[in-house]
């Protein structure tokens, strides 16, 4: 089954970007998209399909997507982008299609 | 606004079935795929499964043996069964609503979650 890999945590400090990756085999071939999950909330979408952002997410959320990593990057950190973040992709390499998750990454604002 | 409601026990005893269901409010549940996720205390996200309008169904093979999903366009509904569960099923469970094409399937509208404890 297809594997997505995150980092357990990444810090930054206020006002500098942070960088998010998600490595999975070929994974430049999905779409891929992220979610941010502040404690006790359901998860929110903030970039989907590589780089798009949904109504009302700041342009300082940005994706890419290539080769083996996804990254999603958050620019002019704030503190209120403390969070969890989890990749997606959708896997239909195999006869039981399914929602892939990474393991998600705590980003901690210093 | 699309918005999800989960309902349903937050207490079910090991061996037995839990059962949930989302309620869509401001749209229409027609034409759109819809999932559930869970995500254990302290631990990620699991996806379980999707459901179109249609009755269509797919679910994750981990958990497929025990998991069913139905749909009531007549109520905006559709719920979630999951059969002989353990503690390993303690989780706060979500519903959503799913975007999807050729390029891709991702997950716009969540539900608040609710927490189902299995103990006895």
């Amino acid at each position: 089954s297809y594997v997505l890999t995150q980092p357990p945590s990444v810090s930054v400090a206020p006002g500098k970007t942070a960088r998010i990756t998600c490595g999975g085999n070929n994974i430049g071939s999905k779409s891929v998209h992220w979610y941010q999950q502040k404690p006790g909330q359901a998860p929110v979408l903030v970039i989907y399909y590589d780089s798009d952002r949904p109504s009302g997410i700041p342009e300082r959320f940005s994706g890419s997507n290539s080769g083996n990593t996804a990254t999603l990057t958050i620019s002019r950190v704030e503190a209120g982008d403390e969070a969890d973040y989890y990749c997606q992709v959708w896997d239909s390499s195999s006869d039981h299609p399914r929602v892939v998750f990474g393991g998600g990454t705590k980003l901690t604002v210093l | 606004q699309v918005q999800l409601q989960e309902s349903g026990p937050g207490l079910v005893k090991p061996s037995e079935t839990l059962s949930l269901t989302c309620t869509v409010s401001g749209g229409s549940i027609s034409s759109y795929y819809w999932s559930w996720i869970r995500q254990p205390a302290g631990k990620g996200l699991e996806w379980i499964g999707r459901i179109y309008t249609s009755g269509s169904t797919n679910y994750n093979p981990s958990l497929k043996s025990r998991v069913t999903m139905s749909v009531d366009t007549s109520k905006n509904q559709f719920s979630l069964k999951l059969s002989s569960v353990t503690a390993a099923d303690t989780a706060v469970y979500y519903c959503a609503r799913a975007e999807y094409d050729s390029s891709g399937y991702y997950l716009d509208y969540w539900g608040q979650g609710t927490l189902v404890t299995v103990s006895s």
